[in-house]
């Protein structure tokens, strides 16, 4: 899996949109870009997933740049529920178990 | 949610005695995976499986072992519990990650103190 690049943490203010980057200069064409996030003392969560196109549903938001070499997940309306650890992963190719890094740990204040 | 299953969930346990953990799955998943979660490092993985019997190792498979005689249920066992394995387990499943679009289901962890 190629590896990500995530900013250590982050902070948002509640009903704004919270954008998270992340870098994976060296993806592969068949590789999948996923989003995961982990509240606190949780299991982690799966949001999303691209290829190459850009994908929103109920949750957020992934933009995936036309290089493919980084993406932004975005929670359009932040809550201070959205307060986590949030996971970015390329995924697939040869190599089919996820890695997961330290993530970006997203604060949402009031 | 995806129906999986840890037990116990909370674990106090002495240096020395054995351990073992159990997730359970009602998806009928091929796949299954346990991680381990401490301060600094992340979500590391332990041991994966790809069907019944069929396992191998993760990055930190040090001190584990694990056994999945049916499809819905994943063991982890430490056979003699050291301080090091002090952490926070989360069971995972999956489909079938060959494809690269799969998506890992967690479960809600399990909390092991090893005294």
């Amino acid at each position: 899996d190629a590896k990500t690049t995530q900013p250590t943490s982050m902070d948002c203010a509640e009903g704004r949109a919270a954008n998270l980057p992340c870098n994976h200069s060296t993806i592969s064409g068949n590789e999948y870009v996923y989003w995961y996030r982990q509240i606190h003392s949780q299991g982690p969560q799966y949001i999303i997933h691209g290829l190459k196109n850009n994908e929103t549903n109920e949750m957020a938001s992934l933009i995936i740049t036309e290089d493919r070499k980084s993406s932004t997940l975005i929670l359009p309306h932040a809550t201070l529920r959205d307060t986590a650890v949030y996971y970015c992963i390329a995924q697939g190719g040869g190599s089919y178990i996820p890695t997961f890094g330290r993530g970006t740990s997203l604060i949402v204040h009031p | 949610d995806a129906g999986i299953t840890q037990s116990p969930r909370h674990k106090v346990t002495e240096t020395g005695t054995p351990v073992t953990l159990r997730c359970h799955q009602t998806e009928n998943h091929r796949y299954m995976y346990w991680y381990r979660q401490d301060p600094g490092h992340g979500l590391r993985l332990i041991h994966y499986s790809y069907g019944v019997k069929d396992t191998d190792k993760g990055e930190v498979s040090d001190g584990y072992s694990v056994s999945r005689s049916k499809t819905e249920d994943f063991l982890l066992t430490l056979e003699s519990a050291t301080s090091s394995q002090t952490s926070v387990y989360f069971c995972a499943i999956s489909e079938s990650p060959q494809f690269g679009t799969d998506t890992q289901y967690f479960g809600p962890g399990t909390r092991l103190t090893v005294l």
